[in-house]
């Protein structure tokens, strides 16, 4: 079964305007960790913001944050302020707590900056 | 940027010729892996390994083997190369301190299978 789902299409984003991706997972396992990756057209894979399932609040770093609703087992990235360097790949990944340090992908989602 | 290279970044080879794409870190971490990147499939675990000569099947493993019997060495093998093996090959490194063991990639490594 898959454990990361990423659906939405492509998406096209206004610069400065905010944009917000959408992460859903399924775990039984009560200890995870759940990471955004942002992977330019260059090819690198950048690591950009962690949420740790026990986490009290939303993790946030510079113009990321993260939406974390637990019930819904969701955990959506937001871009505030958009910027043409912005424009990507993003890939959604949990790591369990038993998976040996393990990390689940999802397919990503493609945003592309406009000006 | 942690310090972790690939080579080569480019291979062409023929399908049926062995190939082994060499992953090299300089950030002493323990656990490194090898993920291969495929259009629509995101990105998936061929092989991972938790220390020097400890190492352990990933989703995708079939037609891969690895070793390790250096920190900073992780090598994955393809034994007998086929055009299905045709992707782009990304190892990582991560080490378990702290709370977030978040993976480190390196460049990536481009191989053809014709």
């Amino acid at each position: 079964a898959q454990k990361i789902t990423q659906t939405q299409p492509g998406m096209f984003v206004q610069e400065k305007e905010a944009v917000t991706l959408d992460c859903t997972y399924d775990t039984s396992d009560p200890s995870y960790g759940l990471f955004w990756y942002k992977q330019p057209s260059s090819g690198e894979m950048i690591f950009l913001i962690y949420q740790g399932s026990y986490d009290q609040q939303n993790a946030t770093e510079g113009r990321y944050s993260l939406n974390f609703q637990k019930a819904r087992k969701s955990a959506n990235l937001v871009i505030s302020a958009s910027q043409l360097g912005d424009s990507a790949m993003y890939f959604c990944a949990m790591r369990e707590y038993y998976g040996n340090n393990r990390l689940a992908f999802g397919k990503g989602n493609q945003v592309v900056v406009i000006p | 940027d942690a310090g972790i290279t690939q080579s080569p970044r480019h291979k062409v080879t023929e399908t049926g010729t062995p190939v082994t794409l060499r992953c090299h870190q300089t950030e002493n971490h323990r656990y490194m892996y090898w993920y291969r990147q495929d259009p629509g499939h995101g990105l998936r675990l061929i092989h991972y390994s938790y220390g020097v000569k400890d190492t352990d099947k990933g989703e995708v493993s079939d037609g891969y083997s690895v070793s390790r019997s250096k920190t900073e060495d992780f090598l994955l093998t393809l034994e007998s190369a086929t055009s299905s093996q045709t992707s782009v090959y990304f190892c990582a490194i991560s080490e378990p301190t702290g709370v977030k063991y978040e993976q480190y990639f390196g460049p990536g490594t481009r191989l053809t299978v014709t």
